[in-house]
């Protein structure tokens, strides 16, 4: 059975910092993975999505790597900014079963 | 573009009573989600439909049944509420599951059975 570790489970830092949020994931035969970020009271938004064939993704300030071998992924945010500030989940997809999340890292970023 | 949309946003039931979650979607993707979202325990899935006219159990569906009934709809039963299932319920969509599956969530019904 897939599982999907986030470690820390929270995090602050203060703003302009460079942070990394880490993401493992237990069955390396995954098809995809996906990065999502979810505000207090609100559903989840998709950041981005790494296909097996693929090493990395960018999307502006955020940079998503995959290591399948090593069952590892990390969100990359640089120039942090009190915006940033919620929580980030990751998720993996093995064959054409659903996605299995992470419990997530909440992120506070400080002014 | 409305995306995926839920109702109610918010419930409060009285145990043993019982309530449908509904779930639209607008974007024509085949696949279709019900997740529940519990503190410490992340998200969970109940139900999911690969496709117009199937289901499958996900890791916690006990207590709840789901009608996929059409392409654009999914909707999530609760037949006879419980205090356990006091969440927030998500559902959502993608174009087809599994590997080539961008997933779009709706903005969560929050539900308390007292």
């Amino acid at each position: 059975k897939q599982e999907v570790t986030q470690i820390p489970a929270a995090l602050s830092v203060p703003e302009g910092e460079n942070l990394v949020l880490n993401c493992s994931f237990t069955d390396s035969a995954i098809y995809n993975l996906q990065w999502f970020r979810q505000d207090p009271g609100k559903g989840l938004t998709s950041l981005l999505l790494i296909q097996s064939s693929q090493r990395e993704q960018t999307s502006g300030r955020l940079n998503a790597s995959l290591d399948k071998s090593s069952g590892r992924s990390t969100l990359y945010i640089a120039a942090s900014q009190p915006g940033d500030s919620a929580t980030y989940l990751c998720a993996v997809s093995a064959g054409n079963t659903p996605l299995v999340f992470g419990k997530g890292t909440r992120l506070s970023v400080i002014a | 573009n409305a995306g995926v949309t839920q109702t109610p946003k918010f419930q409060v039931l009285k145990t043993g009573q019982s309530m449908t979650l509904q779930c639209a979607q607008d974007m024509n993707h085949n696949s279709m989600y019900w997740y529940r979202q519990d503190p410490g325990m992340g998200l969970r899935l109940i139900y999911y439909s690969a496709s117009e006219g199937t289901t499958d159990k996900g890791e916690v569906p006990n207590g709840y049944n789901v009608s996929r009934l059409n392409k654009r709809e999914f909707s999530l039963r609760l037949e006879s509420a419980a205090p356990s299932q006091t969440s927030v319920y998500f559902c959502a969509s993608s174009v087809f599951g599994g590997n080539t599956g961008e997933l779009f969530f709706g903005e969560g019904s929050r539900l308390t059975v007292l």
